[in-house]
């Protein structure tokens, strides 16, 4: 039973080109998440999406950034235009369904191993 | 607003116990987790409180009071391995989004 997969574990790109993010569920769970950890930080919310549907992004950054979760395939958190300041651990978590529309949070709450974005 | 604040690092000694604090303001409060998470790698699931009260599981605890907003991790005969950053977060509202504290650096020493 896999757990939360996420790739690349490492991706270093240079300022103005493109980060693609990816994250695979564990099974049976329809709710993703992914949070940013900056560099001595604590993780922080970005978005919340359900299949083919975003929730919540109210901690998003205005421009750049965006996330997808297609019917099929894993969820995408694609940064444009990286710049210094996005050098970061991006983590995804995901969480099984309590209703058709809300997650079950306690202890089915799982984080992926996380991508190291380098932006140099 | 939603704050979870936590001292930003302990020290202790192996063998020892060592309590964890974190106070929490947030509305439509859903429940609170403790994670561990070592140096690199993904946070790794702890507890869960949803209720006022104490759970145990092995050598951790947590402890939850809704009425003062606070929590804390106990652990107990501590190993050298359990030198990691422990996360408090809380869940806030029905979508499952958590909002973490900035973590506690705990060091264990021989």
């Amino acid at each position: 039973n896999a757990g939360v997969m996420q790739n690349p574990r490492h991706l270093v790109r240079r300022r103005g080109q493109e980060a693609r993010l990816r994250c695979s569920p564990m099974k049976g769970h329809s709710h993703v998440y992914w949070y940013r950890q900056l560099p001595e930080e604590g993780l922080k919310f970005m978005v919340y999406l359900q299949k083919e549907n975003i929730i919540d992004e109210s901690g998003m950054p205005k421009e750049r950034f965006s996330a997808e979760f297609p019917k099929e395939g894993p969820s995408i958190l694609r940064i444009q235009q990286v710049v210094r300041g996005d050098s970061a651990a991006y983590f995804c978590a995901s969480s099984p369904a309590h209703s058709e529309i809300r997650p079950a949070i306690g202890d089915g709450y799982t984080f992926g191993s996380g991508t190291r974005l380098t932006v140099v | 607003g939603q704050n979870i604040d936590q001292p930003t690092e302990m020290t202790a000694t192996e063998g020892a116990i060592v309590q964890i604090n974190c106070t929490y303001q947030t509305s439509g409060f859903n429940g609170l987790f403790w994670y561990q998470q070592h140096a690199g790698e993904a946070p790794t699931f702890l507890s869960y409180n949803v209720l006022d009260g104490l759970e145990e599981k092995g050598r951790f605890s947590s402890f939850l009071s809704r009425s003062k907003g606070y929590s804390y991790l106990l652990l107990k005969e501590l190993q050298m391995k359990d030198s990691a950053s422990y996360l408090c977060a809380v869940s806030s509202g029905n979508t499952g989004k958590l909002i973490f504290g900035q973590g506690t650096t705990l060091q264990v020493k021989p």
